[in-house]
């Protein structure tokens, strides 16, 4: 079945530890996105990547890194973690055709204390 | 500016009611896409319904219809017959090109709750 997953789905780390938010999908997507989402809020674009070797920056300033060597995984890091990093964490995907919906995963909800 | 706004942050209806949850939102692109998701407590966003602006007709799914009224950039989601398993937070988005892919520029939000 096609879906998006997002591991771990709670995470609760100290300052200064790097952690990886992992994404995977089996939509057969090519473009994939990370949304940061503080509690009650909007979401906001950090990282997108259109294909294969190809990562952006958003329009929200963030500190973690992703990467795209895989179609199927997108994976978000960040070296070292801060209480400001504390946010829930979405990635989705989408199929790229014309203004197709964008399917999300469950989300990673970090907190760094 | 790139905007959406959400002016309830919360809406509470009891089952069977009708409730509509308003959107404005402000862009200077032609062609771009609304939609409005649904983001059920520590569940999955999922998409509730979608409106292409070059099109007049409201769209409507089941219960979900929305008001498009491009000219003054709104765009309201009307939920018929409301049920317990409609209590979710709705966010309202429009979608637009960037560079190789397109995003999602979000709203505030709209908590809304079904009363037994």
């Amino acid at each position: 079945e096609a879906d998006i997953y997002q591991t771990p789905r709670y995470l609760v780390i100290g300052t200064g530890k790097k952690i990886t938010l992992e994404c995977s999908q089996t939509m057969g997507h090519d473009k994939m996105y990370w949304y940061q989402q503080d509690p009650g809020m909007e979401l906001h674009l950090i990282h997108y990547s259109y294909g294969v070797n190809s990562t952006e920056k958003g329009d929200l300033s963030s500190e973690s890194t992703v990467s795209r060597i895989r179609t199927e995984h997108f994976p978000l890091t960040l070296e070292s973690a801060r209480p400001s990093h504390t946010s829930q964490y979405l990635c989705a995907t989408h199929s790229g055709t014309d203004y197709n919906e964008q399917f999300f995963g469950p989300g990673t909800r970090l907190t760094v204390l | 500016a790139q905007t959406v706004t959400q002016s309830q942050p919360e809406m509470s209806v009891q089952e069977a009611e009708t409730v509509t949850l308003s959107c404005t939102y402000d862009t200077s692109e032609n062609n771009y896409y609304l939609f409005w998701y649904k983001q059920p407590p520590s569940r999955q966003m999922i998409l509730v319904i979608r409106q292409e602006a070059y099109k007049q007709q409201n769209a409507t799914e089941n219960r979900f219809s929305v008001n498009f009224q491009k000219a003054a950039k709104s765009f309201s989601l009307k939920i018929s017959d409301s049920q317990l398993g409609d209590t979710a937070m709705y966010f309202c988005a429009f979608m637009i090109q960037i560079q190789g892919a397109q995003k999602l520029v979000f709203g505030q939000g709209t908590r809304l709750t079904i009363n037994p």
